[in-house]
């Protein structure tokens, strides 16, 4: 079945880095765009970045630009987000997605279990 | 990057029906889809597109647009709707993506 599972979170100092990676089976990886998402404890969803199918095309929320880099392996069907110069508002549940988009618009589907990143010193 | 807006906090009788909006200028560009999330458990997506609803999404769910409001009604609700519910579009620049506030759905 269509499966991503997230990996790499936990606790870090603030303007400390972590690479958060989303392994993906079920589907062919490559044909799909991918996206990250956040959660801060007891908030709604963020948006932060995603990625086409090849790497080519990649947007950042404001709140992570310069900051985070989002980039994939279709050989691995991995996605990654290294995160660097880490603050205290980072702190959230991490989610990847799939991106499906058609004139019916975009949509996340399925979603992975999350990883928790804690900034904290 | 623009907004969506979503009423805090909805309540409906069990078996009632609910209606559920999110309101943002890029609503009236793209179409919104909508995601359930229980407590301690990753988002869901519900309804996408026109009015789609992904396989194993109950028929009592269902999604409308008119202008810059979008809406995800649950017709019938039951105990285990509750949850919270937000809506997700592209932003007016179109690069960017963008949720809603977030609504908390409770049946009584």
């Amino acid at each position: 079945q269509v499966q991503l599972v997230e990996s790499g979170g936990g606790l870090v100092k603030p303007g400390g880095s972590l690479r958060l990676s989303c392994a993906a089976s079920g589907f062919t990886f490559s044909d799909y765009y991918m996206t990250w998402i956040r959660q801060a404890p007891e908030r709604g969803l963020e948006w932060v970045s995603y990625i086409d199918s090849v790497g080519a095309t990649i947007y950042y929320a404001d709140s992570v630009r310069g900051r985070f880099t989002i980039s994939r392996d279709n050989a691995k069907n991995s996605l990654y987000l290294q995160m660097s110069s880490l603050r205290a508002e980072d702190t959230a549940i991490y989610y990847c997605a799939r991106v499906s988009s058609s004139w019916q618009g975009d949509w996340f589907d399925p979603w992975g279990q999350g990883t928790l990143v804690t900034v904290s010193s | 990057s623009s907004e969506l807006t979503q009423d805090p906090a909805v309540s409906v009788a069990l078996g009632q029906t609910v209606r559920i909006t999110c309101q943002g200028d890029s609503l009236r560009s793209y179409y919104a889809s909508w995601y359930q999330q229980k407590p301690g458990q990753a988002p869901l997506l519900v309804i996408y597109g026109k009015n789609i609803r992904p396989s194993g999404i109950p028929d009592r769910f269902s999604g409308s647009s008119s202008g810059n409001t979008a809406s995800l009604t649950i017709t019938g609700a039951q105990a285990e709707d509750e949850a919270d519910y937000y809506c997700h579009s592209r932003d007016s620049s179109g690069d960017h993506y963008v949720f809603g506030t977030g609504t908390k759905v409770t049946v009584l």
